[in-house]
């Protein structure tokens, strides 16, 4: 089974510029999930989708920060525009359906890194 | 909301030793507890997981205990070998219907070495 796919692997960008990233998640997840994890830090959850409808955006900064989920498959992040701050690495994570109990497996992508400068 | 502690951020053990990593949540309702594993370049994989409903879970040389009423939770690595090292999370996650959205809250991550 193939797992959750992401691109670019590496993005290098300067400070107020913009960029996206792509995550395929394993086919048939219903559940998607963005994080930002910070060199040194656990990954925090940014956005989660359910299908391709929004279930928590609240650690989302959307003054700057956007995600769609079109067609409740693939998924597209972006940052505009990109601070200094924002030099992280971005993970993609899929699960099966995480409204029920208990909680489901999440599976993550290898993530993007991204360098602002 | 939860909040999860882990310790400690370092670990350096001998290749056949055994390797503990600890943490601590807060939410009382948290009720799922994974263990990730990440290699450097790569993202987490999960190693493990516990429901609250038992106290301890083992999967060949790793195990992972809980501890409900003191609100911590432990991963146990026996007979350690030098593909072990990597950065080990701890994460804790509360039901959808508990009011949150079954979202796990990670720990900030131990560095395990194990030196051959």
């Amino acid at each position: 089974e193939a797992g959750v796919a992401q691109s670019p692997r590496y993005k290098i960008i300067e400070k107020r510029q913009s960029v996206a990233f792509w995550c395929n998640p394993i086919s048939g997840h219903a559940t998607l999930y963005w994080y930002q994890q910070i060199l040194g830090q656990g990954p925090k959850l940014l956005i989660q989708f359910q299908n391709n409808g929004v279930v928590d955006d609240s650690q989302l900064p959307k003054d700057r920060f956007s995600a769609e989920r079109l067609k409740g498959v693939d998924s597209t992040l972006k940052i505009q525009p990109a601070k200094l701050e924002d030099s992280a690495v971005y993970l993609c994570a899929s699960s099966l359906i995480a409204r029920v109990f208990p909680t489901d497996t999440q599976y993550f992508g290898p993530g993007t890194r991204l360098t602002v400068l | 909301g939860e909040n999860v502690e882990q310790h400690p951020s370092t670990l350096s053990v001998q290749e056949g030793d055994s390797a503990v990593i600890k943490c601590t949540y807060s939410d009382s309702a948290s009720n799922y507890f994974p263990w990730y594993k990440q290699e450097l370049g790569k993202g987490p994989q999960l190693i493990i997981d516990i429901r609250s409903n038992v106290g301890e879970k083992k999967d060949q040389r790793i195990a992972v205990t809980l501890n409900k009423t003191a609100k911590h939770f432990s991963l146990h690595i026996t007979e350690t070998q030098p593909e072990d090292s990597a950065v080990y999370f701890c994460a804790a996650s509360t039901p959808f219907y508990g009011g949150s959205q079954g979202n796990l809250i990670f720990g900030k991550g131990t560095k395990l070495s194990v030196k051959p």
